[in-house]
């Protein structure tokens, strides 16, 4: 019944690594999104994207990018990673526009804990 | 953009008691909030939202109003159970855009 699947639950990479978090969606979704989770700061919007090759920059972009080939799968990519990047990466996705008809809630994935050595 | 401030971070109920969790928002734009509950080791599910043209909604034992006025909106939560137990996160967007600025988290523990 796993409708968003993130493709590692635990990563541990060295500092300057390249990383490369995958997920994939099987409900047709328009959006997608990348949050981060920490401790006393919530969920955090990375970035999103609401169409195939699209990508919008969310709150905290720096130090991360994305790519979105087909609609299931949003990639997330920290290109020389950081021992401050170590957090837990969190996937989700919705139908279209949140809340824009009552059924755009947010599917989240079972999250990827990263830990920058 | 949006801010959303969420109180408390953290609230121990006896079961059976009520529980409130507030939060407050910046942009007056935002007119859909919803509330994710995440328990221990688990994604964030939806269990309630409420959008601007009502000012409450229940499901249950659980309720959400909301004072545009004021630009803020409140989770309630009554006759807790210890399942009741894991960290709810309140959210704010302008309808029909795409995102959702969530705050800070409440971990909310129910003891037996």
């Amino acid at each position: 019944d796993v409708k968003v699947t993130q493709s590692s639950r635990y990563l541990v990479k060295r500092t300057g690594e390249k990383v490369f978090l995958e997920c994939v969606q099987d409900m047709d979704h328009e959006n997608m999104f990348w949050y981060r989770q920490d401790p006393g700061l919530g969920l955090r919007l990375i970035y999103f994207s609401y169409d195939v090759k699209m990508k919008e920059k969310g709150d905290i972009p720096e130090g991360y990018s994305v790519s979105r080939e087909k609609k299931e799968r949003f990639s997330l990519i920290l290109e020389s990673a950081s021992t401050n990047q170590t957090s837990m990466y969190l996937c989700a996705s919705s139908l279209r526009g949140v809340g824009s008809s009552g059924a755009n809630v947010l599917t989240f994935g079972a999250g990827s804990r990263l830990t920058v050595l | 953009g949006e801010n959303v401030e969420q109180h408390p971070s953290t609230l121990s109920v006896q079961e059976g008691d009520s529980a409130v969790i507030k939060c407050t928002y910046s942009d007056s734009a935002s007119n859909y909030f919803p509330w994710y509950k995440q328990e221990l080791g688990k994604r964030p599910q939806l269990i309630i939202d409420i959008r601007s043209n009502v000012g409450e909604k229940k499901d249950q034992r659980i309720a959400v109003t909301l004072n545009k006025t004021a630009k803020h909106f409140s989770l309630h939560i009554t006759e807790t159970q210890p399942e009741d137990s894991a960290v709810y996160f309140c959210a704010a967007s302008p309808l029909g855009f795409q995102k959702l600025v969530f705050g800070t988290g409440t971990r909310l523990l129910v003891s037996p």
